[in-house]
């Protein structure tokens, strides 16, 4: 069964204070792994896909990056407004399995 | 606004009780999705319709049914409800559905099961 961890569950930073997020997984032919930016109580935000092992995407002060088996979103110089929980998901043969997210907070 | 439009917002029921949550994709998306997210879990995938047709299934319960009308519009009936359905549920859409890429999420519904 595909399985997607994600660590740490919360991350506080002060600003400007950079820092990474880490997302494991396991998969049966992976085709494609996604980051997402949530709000509290709105949907996610797709922001990346990575496609294979070696490959960055970057957008404004984050920046994916790929393994065999794992990803990391690099945050850097962050920003109160960059304050959201991350998820990180994977699609497989048949479908597309998320993690539970990290909960960032980036102080002033 | 993400162009997935998801109606109502917010549901109170009491147990027992059935509801229907209601989303349009985004304009020109075939396929959509229904996700459940709890507080201690993350986003579990309950169901996909591609052009009217069921394209996949997840971890949706014999109690809950879905389908995807002519217009694209997609209905997710929840029926006999528990406290258990208390979650977010939110619909995603996408192009075609076999596709590789990220989908486009509306706000959610939040159902509260009392």
């Amino acid at each position: 069964e595909d399985q997607v961890t994600q660590s740490p569950e919360a991350l506080r930073l002060q600003e400007g204070e950079s820092s990474s997020l880490n997302c494991s997984y396991t998969v049966s032919g992976l085709r494609g792994l996604f980051w997402y930016r949530q709000d509290p109580g709105k949907g996610p935000e797709f922001l990346f896909t990575l496609y294979s092992a070696g490959e960055e995407k970057e957008k404004e002060r984050l920046k994916a990056t790929l393994t065999k088996k794992e990803s990391f979103l690099h945050i850097t110089a962050p920003k109160p407004e960059d304050s959201a929980t991350y998820l990180c998901a994977v699609q497989g043969y048949q479908k597309v399995t998320f993690g539970t997210g990290t909960k960032l907070q980036v102080i002033p | 606004d993400s162009g997935v439009t998801q109606t109502p917002k917010h549901l109170i029921t009491a147990t027992g009780q059935r509801v229907t949550l209601r989303c349009s994709p985004r304009s020109g998306d075939l396929s959509v999705y229904w996700y459940q997210q709890s507080l201690d879990q993350g986003l579990q995938f309950l169901i996909q319709y591609y052009n009217g047709e069921e394209r996949a299934k997840g971890n949706i319960l014999e109690r809950f049914s879905a389908q995807q009308f002519p217009d694209l519009h997609s209905e997710l009936n929840l029926s006999s409800l528990e406290l258990g359905d208390s979650a977010l549920y939110f619909c995603a859409s996408s192009p075609q559905g076999g596709e590789i890429g990220g989908y486009t999420f509306g706000s959610g519904t939040r159902l509260t099961v009392v």
